[in-house]
């Protein structure tokens, strides 16, 4: 089993729509859960952190995390072109490694 | 502006030749690391270190090693480059439970 999973892509989604995103993981003792977005050819950027149960929004994005179940994920709402990228989850404990999912791609459709 | 920076955007390399990647970050961070990244594979962790002169491996550290000198900078070394190596290669750094920071990536390509 791997450490972090994700929702397997490609997915597609129409612009103005919403884009659900999800990821499983199996170290029960994780602690800080991310997400992290990632334009072709360039490094990740953190969209959403998140360290407790329940929802965190931001804007057009909202985490939400369940520790009993073992899984975070990630709502972008009235999605746009620019959305489009690699989406990558992320866990870790205190001061130790940041394990990431293999990522799911979202293409935006005009 | 937090910054992470990496030394080189692109680097060609020939095989058996040894390779030095460094990273420096500005934000007085404890832990740093150095992934890399090949399609269908994600990101996979290579070293970490959570002080200075302190190391771990991480799930792929064979044919790499890492330097830690100060707090700042991290280095990681390819003993014997080998065409396998050809990646994209990321470094990281964050402080406790927050977020990790990257720098901009190193595309190395072995010949």
């Amino acid at each position: 089993q791997k450490e972090v999973e994700q929702n397997s892509g490609p997915l597609s989604v129409p612009e103005g729509a919403i884009a659900s995103l999800n990821c499983t993981y199996s170290d029960r003792g994780s602690q800080s859960f991310f997400w992290y977005r990632q334009y072709s050819g360039k490094s990740p950027e953190l969209i959403m952190s998140i360290y407790s149960n329940g929802d965190k929004e931001d804007g057009r994005f909202t985490a939400q995390l369940n520790k009993a179940s073992q899984y975070v994920s990630l709502l972008i709402r009235d999605s746009q072109p620019s959305d489009s990228a690699t989406y990558l989850c992320a866990v870790k404990r205190v001061n130790e490694k940041l394990t990431f999912g293999t990522g799911t791609r979202l293409t935006i459709i005009p | 502006d937090v910054k992470v920076t990496q030394s080189s955007r692109y680097l060609v390399k020939r095989t058996g030749e040894k390779v030095f990647l460094e990273c420096v970050q500005d934000m007085d961070h404890e832990n740093m690391f150095w992934y890399r990244q090949d399609p269908g594979l994600g990101l996979r962790l290579i070293y970490f270190s959570y002080d200075v002169k302190m190391k771990e491996k991480g799930d792929i550290p064979e044919g790499y090693s890492v330097s830690r000198e100060k707090k700042e900078r991290f280095s990681l070394i390819l003993e014997s480059a080998s065409t396998n190596q050809t990646s994209m290669y990321l470094c990281a750094s964050d402080r406790g439970r927050t977020e990790a920071f990257f720098g901009q990536g190193t595309r190395l390509t072995v010949v």
